[in-house]
């Protein structure tokens, strides 16, 4: 059974960067999988950041794309996700998920528990 | 505003059937991507329900069913039970912003 489970700061300043590191248990971050972020301000609905493949190869959200990098750790079992810039907007749970099929808008079949960040000073 | 249209609000009282539906364009449903169902119970993640239109996780219940037709999909839920009661979400590809993309959600009331 796969697992995803986020980690980092829960409070980031404005105009600062926001990092968060998803670690995958159960399963090969190297398998046939896309690995992604999605994230859902308070109250709000979903929105889909980017998502990344072992290879390094990377999509993002084109109202995202000048602010979002996502990364791989092959050694760590582990992706990144950074967002620059920030402010009050950004505030939002943010999961991990894992990209069922290596098709464009696959579903996510596993998700992590979603960690809460603020931007604020 | 998102790109798929969702209902803000559904609701029905036990054992009825009710159904949420997403409605897009050309450059998503519309152009033939599939549509996914997720169910978000209050503070946690979605949970896959629907994924390629009609398709069923294992122990996803057959209560659930999913439907796609032109520019639009349906979710079906019959039977209801208080434990349906939460959000849920559909998501599909868009062509145009070549971006994954999801309703804005529905929350479903159980009476």
């Amino acid at each position: 059974q796969v697992q995803l489970q986020e980690s980092g700061p829960g409070l980031v300043n404005p105009s600062g960067t926001l990092s968060l590191t998803c670690a995958v248990s159960g399963g090969s971050i190297t398998s046939s999988k896309w690995w992604s972020w999605v994230r859902q301000p308070p109250g709000k609905g979903l929105e889909w950041i980017g998502e990344i493949y072992h290879s390094g190869n990377t999509n993002y959200n084109p109202s995202l794309k000048s602010r979002v990098t996502i990364s791989v750790d092959k050694s760590k079992n582990q992706f990144s996700l950074k967002l620059s810039s920030v402010t009050a907007a950004d505030t939002a749970v943010y999961y991990c998920a894992r990209v069922a099929q290596a098709v464009a808008g696959s579903q996510f079949d596993y998700w992590g528990q979603g960690t809460l960040v603020t931007v604020s000073s | 505003q998102s790109v798929l249209t969702q209902p803000p609000s559904v609701s029905g009282a036990p054992g009825q059937r009710v159904t949420i539906s997403c409605t897009g364009s050309s450059s998503n449903i519309g152009a033939g991507s599939d549509v996914h169902w997720y169910q978000q119970l209050p503070g946690t993640a979605p949970k896959l329900l629907i994924y390629v239109n009609t398709n069923r996780p294992s122990g996803v219940a057959d209560r659930f069913s999913g439907s796609r037709s032109g520019t639009s999909a349906s979710l079906a839920i019959s039977g209801l039970q208080a434990e349906d009661e939460a959000d849920y979400y559909c998501q599909s590809y868009d062509t145009s912003l070549s971006a994954c993309v999801f309703g804005g959600g529905t929350k479903l009331t159980v009476l």
